[in-house]
This record gives structure tokens, C-alpha cells and sequence, in this order.
């Protein structure tokens, strides 16, 4: 079976610090691991993947993403938050099974920049 | 392009009511998909789609019917509404399979049920 945790609801940083969004999952399959983006009524964005290529995953907006497979965690983090970057984030594994194709999403962390 | 548009964004129905929700990607995707958002549960799979005729179903299936006649199209229909049907549904698209592939997001119909 497939699950994916975020271990912070929200989370709260100063502009210019760093930011850590935590993400564990699990797999019986080797997973795909994902992280979107959703603005206050918009869509979501993917800000990057994990398909079994490096395990430090670049993205947009200057995130980055590590893929752990010891600890089961793909942990966000991006070095100095800017005041845009307030939204809330999701954790996503997608497996490929004899089943089908599965995606579970985490429920989310929001993000809060202060000034 | 305009990507994955949806129509409505708005609609309040009452219980017993039905309607259509429609999906259109302009970027020949052949993957589409319909999840639904509430709060505090992330998004959650309804149905999808991996190719025009055909349709799957998700994690959430039950009180929702799919139809995908033309590739750029997938519609969500609900036959009697209820209100643990409130809720923001989005639909979205990928070339391939989400499992390796970005998908691409519309952005979302806020449906309420009375």
C-alpha cells in the first residue's frame, strides 16, 4: 500500500530564512515522489519530481528536494524564503502497480512568510 | 495556450440535483484525471483517463460518473447530488502517466450542495 505523511500542517518563517516542509512516505513499489504548489485559488503547480534519477531533485523558485530511501523522506527546502513563496505545499507519491497507476497526495502544509 | 480550463468555476445545486462538470486541455495530453479537494485531506483521486473512449476509476469513485468522447475533453457528471459532495474539484492532464509525468492543473470548480 501507499501512504504519504506531512508531518507540519503549517509551518512559519521570516523572509530571508530558511525553509524545511517534511515529507515521509511509503511504498511497495518504487514510487515517483512530486511536490506542487497551490496559491489561494489557483490550481497546483509542480515545483519538482523525484523518478529515480538523482536523488537531490532541483526545482523552481530556487527549491530543491532530497529523496531518502534509508529514511523514507522527501523533505523540501529551499535556502531563504521570499514573501511569494506563502502558499501550501503538497507531498505526492505516484506508483505504477499491477493494479494500475496510483497517486496519493499528503494533505498539505501551509506555508506563512512574515516580513 | 490556455492549458486545462474548467467550466464552471461556481455552482451551488441543491440535494437531488444533477450536473456536468467540463474539462478541456489544448496541449494533446493523453492522460486526464478528476480530484476532488477538502479540507485538510489533500486532493483525492476520483476518476481518470489514459486515452480518448476510455476511463478508470480513482480512489473516490462512488456518486460520480466520467465520459471522455473527444482526447481534449473529460467530463464529471453528478446524477444526484448530495451534500458530502460539496467540495473544489480540479481536473487535470499529463502527456503520459502521472507516475512519471508532471500533471498539469486546472484551477478548480467550488461546488456546494445544499
Amino acid at each position: 500500500a501507499q501512504s504519504v505523511t506531512q508531518l507540519d500542517s503549517h509551518v512559519s518563517v521570516s523572509e530571508g530564512t530558511p525553509v524545511l516542509l517534511r515529507c515521509n512516505y511509503s511504498s511497495s513499489y518504487s514510487p515517483s515522489l512530486f511536490w506542487y504548489v497551490q496559491h489561494p485559488n489557483k490550481g497546483l503547480q509542480l515545483l519538482l519530481k523525484y523518478t529515480s534519477a538523482a536523488t537531490l531533485v532541483k526545482g523552481i523558485n530556487g527549491f530543491e528536494a532530497e529523496f531518502k530511501k534509508s529514511e523514507t523522506s522527501f523533505h523540501l527546502t529551499k535556502p531563504s524564503a521570499h514573501m511569494s513563496d506563502a502558499a501550501e505545499y503538497f507531498c505526492v507519491v505516484s506508483v505504477l502497480n499491477t493494479g494500475g497507476f496510483k497517486t496519493i497526495f499528503g494533505a498539505g502544509t501551509r506555508l506563512f512568510v512574515k516580513a | 495556450n490556455a492549458g486545462v480550463t474548467q467550466t464552471p468555476k461556481f455552482r451551488v445545486l441543491k440535494t437531488g440535483q444533477s450536473m456536468t462538470l467540463l474539462c478541456a486541455q489544448d496541449m494533446n495530453h493523453e492522460y486526464m484525471y478528476w480530484y476532488r479537494q477538502d479540507p485538510g485531506m489533500g486532493l483525492r483521486l476520483i476518476h481518470y483517463s489514459v486515452g480518448e473512449g476510455t476511463t478508470a476509476k480513482g480512489e473516490v469513485p462512488d456518486g460520480y460518473n466520467v465520459s471522455r468522447l473527444k482526447k481534449q475533453n473529460f467530463l464529471l457528471g453528478l446524477e444526484s447530488a448530495a451534500p458530502s459532495q460539496t467540495s473544489v474539484y480540479f481536473c487535470a492532464s499529463s502527456p503520459g502517466t502521472g507516475v512519471f509525468d508532471e500533471q498539469f492543473f486546472g484551477p478548480g470548480t467550488r461546488l456546494t450542495v445544499l
